[in-house]
C-alpha cells in the first residue's frame, strides 16, 4: 500500500511571498495532520483535518492555513513567508479521528527554504 | 498528556539490544505510551505502543513498568539503519485530538 506522499519535496522562496504544500494521505485515511520542524523548535503541530473540517490546531499565527478535500487529500498554504518559516513541514495521516488514534503514518516531508 | 523525560543520546553496539528507557511519573490512567523514531531526514515512523501490558512487534518490544511511571523500548538487535532519534509520547486514549507531542527524544547511535 502506497505511504503518504509530500509535493513538492524540496522548495525555495523568497521572503513576502506564499507557498502551497501538498498531501495524500495512505489510502483509506481520513485525517490528516501538519507539523512543521525546525532545528530550534523540534517538531511541532500545526494543524488536523478531518472530513474536509479543522478539528485541531496548534499555536501558530494565522498565516499558516490548511484545507482538506473531499478525497482526503490535504493542502496547507504559508501567507507572507518569513525567513523563520525555512523548516521540514511533514503531513501525517491516520484512519479515523478520535480515541486511541496515535497511530500516524508520516510522509517524507517538504523542506521549505524562504530567502 | 504527560511530560516524557528520555536521555538525549545513547550508543549501542551493532547487533547488541539498544534499550530506550522513557520517564513519564505523571501519566495518568488512560494515557498510552506510543514511540516514534525519525531517521535523518525522513518523516518520523510509528513503532508501537502500549498502556499497561507489555507489548511486541516486528520492529520492538515495548515494557512498561507495573506502575507505568516508566518503560523501555528494546530493539533486540541493533542495526546501523536503527540509528535514529526516538521519541516516546504519553498520548490520551480518550482525547479526540490528532496532535502528536515531540519532545527532544533520544538520539540513538548504533556503531559497528
Amino acid at each position: 500500500k502506497a505511504g503518504v506522499t509530500q509535493t513538492p519535496r524540496y522548495l525555495i522562496k523568497t521572503r513576502g511571498q506564499q507557498v502551497t504544500l501538498s498531501c495524500s494521505p495512505i489510502s483509506g485515511h481520513r485525517s490528516v495532520s501538519w507539523y512543521q520542524q525546525t532545528p530550534g523548535q523540534g517538531l511541532q503541530f500545526l494543524f488536523e483535518y478531518f472530513s474536509e473540517t479543522q478539528r485541531n490546531k496548534g499555536n501558530f499565527p494565522g498565516r499558516f492555513s490548511g484545507r482538506q478535500f473531499s478525497n482526503s487529500r490535504s493542502e496547507m498554504n504559508v501567507s507572507t513567508l518569513e525567513l523563520g518559516d525555512s523548516a521540514l513541514y511533514l503531513c501525517a495521516s491516520r484512519r479515523g479521528h478520535g480515541r486511541g488514534m496515535g497511530e500516524q503514518y508520516f510522509g517524507p516531508g517538504t523542506r521549505l527554504t524562504v530567502t | 498528556d504527560a511530560k516524557t523525560t528520555q536521555p538525549p543520546s545513547m550508543d549501542c553496539a551493532e547487533g547488541r539490544a539498544a534499550n530506550l528507557p522513557c520517564n513519564h511519573s505523571t501519566i495518568s490512567g488512560n494515557e498510552y505510551v506510543y514511540w516514534y523514531r525519525q531517521i535523518h531526514s525522513q518523516g518520523p515512523q510509528y513503532i508501537i505502543h502500549g498502556l499497561k501490558n507489555n507489548e511486541t512487534n516486528e520492529m520492538a518490544s515495548l515494557i512498561i513498568t507495573e506502575d507505568r511511571k516508566s518503560s523501555t523500548l528494546i530493539l533486540p538487535h541493533a542495526t546501523l539503519r536503527d540509528t535514529a532519534v526516538y521519541y516516546c509520547i504519553a498520548l490520551n486514549y480518550g482525547g479526540s485530538q490528532g496532535n502528536l507531542i515531540f519532545g527532544k527524544g533520544t538520539k540513538l547511535s548504533v556503531k559497528p
